[in-house]
């Protein structure tokens, strides 16, 4: 079964609106650890945000947030005011476990903004 | 230089050659690993170096083989590899903390491999 599941493959928005990028995750452990990743056309996998799932509050950094909803395992990213400069892929990805150091990621979403 | 660099940044390869591709951090981490992103597929673990030994290998073929001389460099050599092995590879390290949770992965900006 997958453990993260991006359900978008492709969203395109209008530049200035808020976009949101849905990502679930499957795990029976109680400590795990969320994060999202952008990749430019460029190749780079740029860290943006982390969420802790004992963390109360969700996760925020500038345009970036984070709305973790644990009791239906999701964790969707929420971009305000989008940006020309935001058209990428965006990955969810899971890392499971205290002290584990894999993560796993999900399919990964496009978005395009429009001018 | 800063954060995670590889190179080369674009291969190109014939099955029976041998190549290296080289990763450097220059973040403080204590931690290295090889991805590997195909078309259409998930990013895949290969290989963890935790302190300068391999933790983890992810079920990788032995035509890929890791190297970690120190915490700052990790190298992928490659040898008689196949064309459905022509796939992005990203390298990543982090802080590895044993008391907890490891720190965030931060990512080079990848080798784009084409095996001919």
């Amino acid at each position: 079964a997958q453990k993260i599941t991006q359900t978008q493959p492709g969203m395109f928005v209008q530049e200035k609106e808020a976009v949101t990028l849905d990502c679930t995750y499957d795990t029976s452990d109680q400590s795990y650890g969320l994060f999202w990743y952008k990749q430019p056309s460029s190749g780079e996998m740029i860290f943006l945000i982390y969420q802790g799932s004992y963390d109360e509050q969700n996760a925020t950094e500038g345009r970036y947030s984070l709305n973790f909803q644990k009791a239906r395992k999701s964790a969707n990213l929420v971009i305000s005011a989008s940006q020309l400069g935001d058209s990428a892929m965006y990955f969810c990805a899971m890392r499971e476990g205290r002290g584990a150091q894999k993560l796993v990621f999900g399919q990964g979403t496009r978005l395009t903004i429009n001018p | 230089e800063t954060g995670v660099t590889q190179t080369p940044r674009h291969l190109v390869m014939g099955m029976t050659n041998k190549k290296s591709l080289k990763c450097e951090q220059h973040l403080g981490h204590n931690a290295m690993y090889w991805y590997k992103q195909s078309a259409k597929k998930p990013l895949e673990l290969m290989f963890v170096y935790s302190l300068e030994e391999r933790v983890e290998n992810n079920s990788v073929p032995s035509r890929f083989s890791p190297e970690c001389p120190n915490s700052s460099h990790l190298f992928l050599h490659l040898h008689t590899l196949q064309p459905e092995d022509s796939a992005l590879y990203l390298c990543a390290s982090s802080q590895w903390e044993t008391s907890g949770f490891p720190d965030t992965q931060y990512f080079g900006p990848g080798t784009r491999l084409t095996v001919l």
